[in-house]
């Protein structure tokens, strides 16, 4: 089974730029969710859909952040403009429909912001 | 608010010596707590549920409800163990998850 996908792996901008990550979920999983982990830190939730809708935005920073999953399978997430405090990996994660089903994680793409 | 604390940012212990990952938990309500790990170069990965009670790679962790913690612990400890180590939890009936800010464990051949 394809586990979930992510890319670019690794980008470094400079700060006030923007960046662009594009996740693909493993095939059938309705959530999708989109964690930011600063180093030293637990991934922390930006973002959960559920299909094409948002469940849970609540630590978006919905000023520069956002996210989008228009057809309910990839999802996209979006930096503008790019903060240094922006530097982590990105983490992607789907799961099945139902509460208690097991999250799986993609590899993330790291970010660098200088 | 929710939240998973992991007091230790390091662990190191030699083969074949027990191992305890301490995790505590405050919330109000029913969570769900997991144990996450993250072997080096490989991406983050459920190890174990408190619902399912069972052992994996030699790990287990009971829930303790009194203390509200969720120690992973293994009596003998291998090379292999070698990861970071993510306690989290969801919310009773949703099913995103809360971190901890992790424990890097090395075993010492």
């Amino acid at each position: 089974e394809a586990g979930v996908a992510q890319s670019p792996r690794y980008k470094i901008i400079e700060k006030r730029q923007s960046v662009a990550f594009w996740c693909n979920p493993i095939s059938g999983h309705a959530t999708l969710y989109w964690y930011q982990q600063i180093l030293g830190q637990g991934p922390k939730l930006l973002i959960q859909f559920q299909n094409n809708g948002v469940v849970d935005d609540s630590q978006l920073p919905k000023d520069r952040f956002s996210a989008e999953r228009l057809k309910g399978v990839d999802s996209t997430l979006k930096i503008q403009p790019a903060k240094l405090e922006d530097s982590a990996v990105y983490l992607c994660a789907s799961s099945l429909l139902n509460s208690g089903n097991t999250i799986y994680f993609g590899e993330g793409s790291w970010l660098t912001v200088v | 608010a929710q939240r998973v604390t992991q007091p230790e940012k390091l662990l190191s212990v030699f083969k074949g010596a027990p191992v305890e990952l301490k995790c505590n938990y405050s919330y109000s309500g029913s969570p769900e707590l997991f144990w996450y790990v993250q072997y080096s170069r490989q991406r983050l990965q459920l190890l174990l549920r408190h619902i399912s009670r069972e052992s994996i790679k030699g790990f287990t962790a009971d829930l303790n409800k009194g203390e509200t913690s969720f120690h992973l612990k293994k009596p003998f400890a291998q090379e292999e163990d070698s990861a970071m180590y993510y306690c989290a939890s969801t919310p009773g009936g949703a099913n995103n998850l809360f971190f901890g800010t992790g424990t890097r464990l090395t075993v010492i051949p």
